[in-house]
């Protein structure tokens, strides 16, 4: 099964504060995806990308930035967090010719 | 854009009584959709992928997809306690190749032993 690994696990930022968020997958996956979990909102796609240094906007881009280094890594980073990114977040993966999205644990971010 | 919503919002069973989760969508020719399960505080689980009308077995879990009602259906055979979680359907993205799931908000269901 796919293994798709997020750092931190959780985190703590301040408002104005530059958040990083890591993903890393080691099955070879083409598609890589960041998603935000909200109480009344589900889960929104922010980013994904489906070749290494090369991202595309999902349905809730603004105030993130996405950047594909490599095949196995995916970081999320928000330059200047705030209030309202409060929330948890997913990494998940997929392979090109199959249609089932793999997902992370999650990490929990607070911003205050 | 596709719209997804899950009722009931919660639902409690006892132990062995089968669940049934409900998932409709606004678009009808989507032609993937799947189940998820995500416990407290973890990540999300695939149990059912289904592309096409009908039924799909996966274990315990039963995935019933009718397009033409805009409904695909959840039904967990003999639940058990560590079941309760929350569940949650996701249509695919209609065009193109891009694996953009659309979620629902889930249904948490709580097993009673």
């Amino acid at each position: 099964e796919a293994a798709v690994t997020q750092s931190p696990r959780s985190k703590v930022a301040v408002t104005g504060g530059k958040v990083t968020l890591s993903c890393h997958q080691t099955n070879n996956h083409d598609y890589m995806y960041w998603y935000r979990q909200d109480t009344g909102h589900g889960l929104r796609l922010i980013h994904y990308s489906y070749v290494a240094d090369s991202t595309e906007k999902g349905d809730i881009p603004d105030g993130y930035k996405a950047s594909r280094p490599s095949q196995e890594n995916f970081s999320l980073i928000l330059e200047l967090a705030s209030l309202s990114q409060t929330a948890v977040y997913f990494c998940a993966s997929r392979d090109s010719s199959a249609e089932t999205l793999y997902f992370g644990s999650g990490t929990r971010l607070t911003v205050l | 854009q596709q719209k997804v919503q899950q009722s009931p919002e919660s639902l409690t069973v006892s132990e062995g009584a089968m669940a049934s989760l409900n998932c409709t969508f606004s678009d009808r020719s989507s032609d993937n959709f799947r189940w998820y399960r995500q416990h407290s505080g973890k990540g999300l689980e695939v149990l059912v992928s289904i592309f096409s009308d009908g039924e799909k077995e996966e274990g315990s879990f039963t995935a019933h997809l009718n397009r033409a009602s805009l409904h695909v259906f959840l039904h967990i055979r003999e639940p058990q306690p560590s079941d309760s979680a929350l569940y949650l359907c996701a249509v695919g993205e209609i065009t193109g190749n891009t694996g953009k799931l659309i979620f629902g908000l889930g249904t948490t269901l709580q097993v009673q032993p």
